[in-house]
């Protein structure tokens, strides 16, 4: 089945740095990659998503990268705040589009 | 609006016992799942609907039942709980791509 590899799995910034969280996978087909965010706690949610017809997408201090050749996709957190603590999942539609797939999550801390 | 509720929020089992996780959604969504989260492994995907009378098996569907009725309810069941089934499990609904989640039930098997 569908595989997908989030690096890394603990990531320490000082506020306002930059954060990148990278996944990688190996279908081929998948056509959709959000990612989410879940505070502690709390549930899941999505905070930006990309689609493989767009190779970047950006909303604020966030923006997603997309290469489909060599099978990645980035999360690009700038200017970090502690708000931004939590743990990041990144996913991917399979190409029926009835399963999403998670990475194992990536757990960021920014300290003030 | 209520979105997916999940209930019960926390229950303990004893081995062997059964239960049903409930989860109910109130946006019309045809496609609603379960997902099981455990430490460092991400969100794993126990089953999946497409809709009323259809679903599906997940990444890790043994030892879980389900059943969709309704396009607002799917119930999780847990027919003999092992010790294994120690997780948070979160249902989720889906539009277009996104998907909703209810806020979870911690569950722990003796």
């Amino acid at each position: 089945g569908e595989n997908v590899e989030q690096h890394p799995s603990t990531l320490s910034v000082q506020e306002g740095d930059s954060a990148v969280i990278k996944c990688t996978y190996s279908d081929s087909a998948s056509n959709y990659f959000p990612w989410y965010k879940q505070e502690l706690g709390k549930r899941p949610q999505l905070i930006i998503d990309i689609r493989s017809n767009v190779g970047e997408k950006k909303d604020q201090r966030i923006a997603v990268t997309l290469n489909k050749t060599a099978k990645h996709f980035s999360l690009h957190i700038t200017e970090t705040q502690p708000e931004d603590s939590a743990v990041y999942f990144c996913a991917l539609e399979d190409f029926g589009g009835f399963k999403t797939i998670f990475g194992a999550g990536t757990r960021l801390f920014v300290k003030a | 609006n209520a979105g997916v509720t999940q209930t019960p929020k926390f229950q303990v089992l004893k081995t062997g016992q059964s239960m049903t996780l409930q989860c109910a959604q109130d946006m019309n969504h045809e496609y609603m799942s379960w997902y099981r989260q455990d430490p460092g492994m991400g969100l794993r995907l126990i089953h999946y609907s497409v809709g009323a009378g259809i679903t599906d098996q997940g990444e890790v569907p043994n030892g879980y039942n389900v059943s969709r009725s309704t396009t607002e309810d799917f119930p999780l069941r847990l027919l003999s709980a092992a010790p294994s089934q120690t997780s948070v499990y979160f249902c989720a609904s889906q539009s277009i791509g996104e998907l909703f989640f209810g806020e979870g039930s911690r569950l722990t098997v003796l």
